[in-house]
Parts: structure tokens; sequence; C-alpha cells
């Protein structure tokens, strides 16, 4: 069984710009959460997404947008990037949208700086 | 609106001895649960254990167990005979059960075991 897969491992970007950032969720899993980590915090919810629809959303803007395709995997857009942005994106895959009773399984995360 | 909070950035260990780290929480959900999760340096989160509002009983996986009082709104996490292998950042997580697919995390505690 293949795990959660997240690329690139890592980006550099510069103030403006767009970035893309993809997620393949685990066999069998038809949910994706991006979550956001910044240097030294605890990971912020962005999106969930759970058969190709957005399923609840965080307290960030929508310059953060997302994706889910058929196979369930997932991309995550920034647009105008701020130097804030730069964190740590992971992604997490469960088998439903209730993660209180799916358990979530993680990405190995994609490290994105802004300059 | 949900706060998780971790008062320990950083705590050590020697090899074999028990720690605990503390995780304190807020909400106004009656039902919810809570969850502590690894970070190691590889940077995938892995579960480590999880914990169901409404049981009274503790959950215990193996050398992890918690210390839930509800009451006091406090999650800690206690590791038995402590492994290098346990060195990694530690977040403390809650989940209401109204919504069920968002985490809350605190902002996390290293660990180091020293051997």
């Amino acid at each position: 069984e293949t795990g959660v897969t997240q690329s690139p491992t890592h980006l550099i970007k510069t103030r403006g710009q767009q970035v893309t950032l993809r997620c393949s969720s685990q066999s069998g899993h038809n949910t994706v959460s991006w979550y956001q980590q910044a240097l030294g915090q605890g990971p912020q919810f962005i999106f969930q997404y759970y058969r190709e629809e957005e399923n609840g959303r965080g307290n960030f803007p929508p310059r953060f947008s997302g994706l889910q395709f058929p196979n369930y995997s997932s991309e995550l857009n920034v647009n105008a990037l701020e130097l804030d942005d730069s964190a740590l994106y992971l992604c997490a895959s469960s088998r439903g949208p209730q993660s209180s009773y799916n358990e979530q399984f993680f990405g190995p995360g994609t490290r994105l700086t802004v300059l | 609106a949900q706060t998780v909070t971790q008062s320990q950035p950083e705590m050590s260990v020697q090899e074999a001895e028990t720690v605990t780290l503390s995780c304190t929480y807020d909400t106004s959900e009656s039902n919810y649960y809570l969850f502590w999760y690894k970070q190691p340096p590889s940077r995938q989160m892995i579960l480590v254990i999880r914990q169901e509002a409404y049981k009274q009983q503790n959950a215990t996986e193996n050398r992890f167990s918690v210390n839930f009082q509800k009451a006091a709104k406090s999650f800690s996490l206690k590791i038995s005979d402590s492994q290098l292998g346990d060195t990694a950042m530690y977040f403390c997580a809650f989940m209401g059960a109204i919504t069920g697919n968002q985490f809350y995390f605190g902002t996390g505690t290293s660990l180091t075991v020293i051997p």
C-alpha cells in the first residue's frame, strides 16, 4: 500500500508569483486535507476536499485554492505569494471526511520558501 | 473557537525513563476528540494516540498513555521506557465532533531522548 506522497519536496518562489503543490492520497482514500505549518508552529488547517468538492475551509484567504481529481489526488494553489506564505505544506488523506474516526495519514510535506 | 496550548517548547529525557508532555485546550463543544501526533525529523506526522471525550477511560497504546482530565481541559501524554526513536516534535490536536474535518494543533513540544 503506497502512502501519501507530495511533490515537490522543496520550492523557492518570489513574492507575487503563483505556486502549485501536489498530493497523492493513499490507496483507498477519498479525502484530502491541506495544512500550513509555519516554522516553530503547529499545522493550521487550510481546507479539505472530499470526492472532488471542497468540504470545509480554515481561515485562509481566497488566493489559497485547491482541486481534487477523480483519482483523489489533490493540488493546492497559492496566488500572489507573500513572504508569510513561507512554510511547510502538509497534506493528509483519509477514508472519509469525518476525521474523528477516519485516521488522517500525512505526507512528508513541501517546503515552500518565498523570497 | 478552539485553542490548543502546549506550554513546554522543549523537553529531554534519559533513555528508558518516563516523560510527560502537557497539553491544555479550550472549547465550548461537549463532544470532541483529542490526539497526539509525532513528527520525527523526517517530517512525516504519525498518529500516536487518540482519545474520545465521552470516554472516561484514558487511552493507552503500548508505551504511550494519556491522562485526560475533561473538567480541567487537560490532555497529557506519558511516554514510558523512552527510546531513541521517540525523539521528535509532539503535537497535541483537537477535533470537534460537529465539524469533524479539521484539526486544531498546538505549537508542539520538541522531545529529545538522551542515550
